[in-house]
């Protein structure tokens, strides 16, 4: 199984500045790797696929980047509507076995 | 419009069974590939299960044996048949689809999740 970790847990960050949230995993998922972002009471929703490809309606200022097993999310200009937890998962693995990272929260 | 809406859950005794049905409009179930995919209270996400267009079928090792995806395209509704609850069980169930028709790909729909709660 393909573990997912993310780092940091928490990221205390203020509106207009730029947040930078990592993503690793324990083989390679070439490109295979996804971010989604989940206000709460809300579902998951996609931000990033293929390492760095937005997905429909979501703003330039979020930005994927990274190959194989490391990634990363940066948001520039957070804006308050941001402040949530971010996870990342890989999609790489065959059988699929979709495997998620821990999150991590975004805040003041 | 894309549209994915669970329900079916509620509260159970471990041990017993509940069905959970994800009703899907915007597009077919038959030609897509749909997940299950759980939050335990407060914590991540864990991936459950997954049909492929072809109808193939995969579970995550701590349900395959007790959980069973499934999909009726007269009703375009996907099911999950979990069985031999365990508090462990615990969480909100979603199903989320991957539209692309990848079969590997991010999901890119999700619905608003249905809560399993296993307690005596």
């Amino acid at each position: 199984e393909i573990l997912v970790t993310q780092s940091p847990a928490t990221l205390s960050v203020s509106p207009g500045e730029t947040a930078t949230l990592s993503c690793r995993a324990s083989q390679s998922v070439t490109t295979n790797l996804a971010w989604y972002q989940q206000r709460p009471g809300q579902a998951p929703r996609l931000l990033i696929y293929g390492a760095s490809t937005r997905a429909l309606g979501i703003p330039a200022r979020f930005s994927g980047g990274g190959s194989g097993t490391e990634f990363t999310l940066t948001i520039s200009s957070l804006q308050s509507e941001d402040f949530a937890v971010y996870y990342c998962q890989q999609y790489n693995a065959w059988p699929p076995l979709f495997t998620f990272g821990p999150g991590t929260k975004v805040g003041l | 419009e894309v549209q994915l809406l669970e329900t079916g859950g509620g509260l159970i005794q471990p041990g017993e069974s509940l069905k959970l049905s994800c009703e899907a409009s915007g597009f077919t179930v038959g030609s897509r590939h749909i997940s299950w995919v759980r939050q335990t209270p407060g914590k991540g996400l864990e991936w459950v299960s997954l049909i492929y267009s072809d109808g193939n079928t995969y579970y995550a090792d701590s349900v395959r044996g007790r959980f069973s995806i499934s999909r009726d395209n007269s009703k375009n509704t996907l099911y999950l048949q979990v069985n031999s609850l365990r508090a462990e069980d615990t969480a909100v169930y979603y199903c989320a689809l991957i539209s692309s028709g990848w079969k590997r790909g991010p999901f890119d729909y999700w619905g608003q999740g249905t809560l399993v709660t296993v307690s005596s």
